[in-house]
């Protein structure tokens, strides 16, 4: 099956400095890829929807000054979390979706970063 | 907004059990996702069905459009199947989000 890769897959940072993470689709090319977040013991929830040579979108909640993304190519996506703080401890996933595949379509998920701030 | 109810939370069987893994959700969509999180996080997409039912080896996930209901069976449950499962709803009828509302997962122990 297809496959995401995420990196760095875990990461300590200190208080007030940026964390990018890198989201790769391996072998297609995804015009649509999402960043969620997961807390601990909770389920995940989505933060921005990332299009290939346009804004993100994000969703209600999460600031987009804070939580930076980039999706240059059709193969990777970047979050980029500035001034990290230790409320944005989290595990942060993205996923890639199959083009061709509808809004609902096929989504391959990256195996996840764990970022800690301290 | 999909409200999506997942049960049980936590499950623990024995070896060989059949296990029934159920979601809900209160929205209509055009697509529900099964996923598999291992305790390292990673996330595994099982199934995407829209209607019907889907097979894959012991697995299997059928959905009720009307009832706005799925379930994941697992036959001759294994000990390396223990993880959590998600269920995720996406493509709300009328438009909405592109991305995915996932319930808090069910917690599965197999039990050698």
């Amino acid at each position: 099956g297809a496959v995401v890769s995420q990196h760095p897959s875990r990461v300590i940072c200190k208080s007030g400095t940026s964390v990018k993470i890198e989201c790769r689709s391996l072998d297609f090319q995804a015009t649509t890829m999402f960043w969620y977040r997961q807390f601990p013991k909770q389920s995940l929830m989505l933060m921005a929807t990332s299009n290939e040579g346009s804004k993100a979108t994000y969703e209600q909640g999460v600031e987009k000054d804070k939580f930076l993304i980039n999706h240059a190519s059709l193969t990777l996506s970047t979050l980029t979390v500035t001034s990290a703080h230790p409320e944005d401890s989290s595990f942060y996933i993205c996923s890639a979706r199959v083009p061709g595949t509808g809004t609902s379509g096929t989504q391959y998920f990256g195996p996840g970063t764990r970022l800690t701030v301290l | 907004k999909n409200e999506v109810e997942q049960s049980p939370q936590n499950l623990t069987a024995q070896e060989g059990e059949f296990i029934t893994i159920n979601c809900s959700y209160s929205v209509g969509i055009s697509a529900l996702h099964w996923l598999q999180q291992h305790p390292g996080g990673g996330i595994v997409s099982l199934f995407m069905l829209s209607s019907g039912k889907k097979k894959h080896g012991r697995l299997i996930a059928t959905i009720n459009i009307q009832e706005k209901h799925s379930s994941l069976h697992i036959t001759a449950s294994h000990p390396r199947d223990s993880a959590v499962y998600i269920c995720a709803v996406g493509g709300y009828s009328g438009g909405g989000a592109d991305g995915l509302t996932f319930g808090k997962g069910t917690h599965l122990i197999i039990q050698p």
